[in-house]
């Protein structure tokens, strides 16, 4: 099976850089998702790292080092709207995906 | 093009009442899923399919929970008999084999069982 750990809670400023980590435990690992879940909503895809490296998507970068069994969602230029929950994921193949607890994410003025 | 449609959205019941969530997927995807969100467990698999068949339900609680996908557009989750802990979130989410990594998650349904 897959574990996976982030922190719970994360506070930055308007307009500043924020990473949020995920660790990862498993026993078949093929990649590392991202999902936002704003309050009340249902969870939207963010970004797959299947290989290591950094794939970057607008705002939103995501790292993945399997050596390490580590990854981080990268936001830039942080907007009021980007505060939500954060969920990393690991791929355990077959399309299967467990994900983290979530990572709540508070954007202050 | 439409995306995942759950019902109802919200369902309040009593405890012993049988429950039915429903779940349309988005057409063309081959695989569906079940989830279930609470604060202290966050997001949980409790169930999935490829091509209407069920290929993991380890993360199904107990017997009280079934799920079935008669055909290509439709799946249900029933609970029976209901019980306070099942009050959560429930989720259903589609994706493709021949796309991206991306699940597609419907709105969700509140489930409340007094």
């Amino acid at each position: 099976g897959q574990s996976l750990e982030q922190p719970s809670e994360v506070t930055a400023v308007e307009g500043a850089i924020v990473q949020i980590n995920c660790t990862y435990q498993t026993s078949g690992f093929y990649g590392l998702s991202w999902y936002q879940q704003h309050d009340g909503g249902a969870p939207t895809f963010l970004s797959y790292n299947g290989l290591d490296g950094l794939e970057e998507t607008g705002r939103f970068s995501s790292f993945l080092s399997r050596s390490d069994s580590y990854g981080y969602l990268l936001l830039q230029e942080l907007q009021m709207k980007d505060s939500a929950s954060y969920f990393c994921a690991g791929d355990g193949g077959y399309q299967k995906v467990t994900f983290g607890i979530g990572t709540k994410l508070q954007v202050i003025p | 093009d439409a995306g995942v449609i759950q019902s109802p959205r919200h369902e309040v019941t009593e405890m012993g009442q049988e429950v039915t969530l429903r779940c349309k997927p988005i057409s063309g995807h081959d695989y569906l899923f079940w989830y279930r969100q609470t604060m202290m467990r966050g997001l949980e698999l409790l169930i999935y399919f490829n091509n209407n068949v069920p290929i993991d339900d380890s993360g199904m609680p107990e017997d009280r929970f079934s799920a079935k996908m008669p055909n290509a557009s439709f799946s249900t989750l029933k609970i029976q008999p209901s019980e306070p802990r099942d009050s959560a979130v429930y989720f259903c989410a589609s994706s493709t084999s021949g796309g991206t990594y991306e699940q597609y998650f419907g709105p969700g349904t509140r489930l409340t069982v007094t």
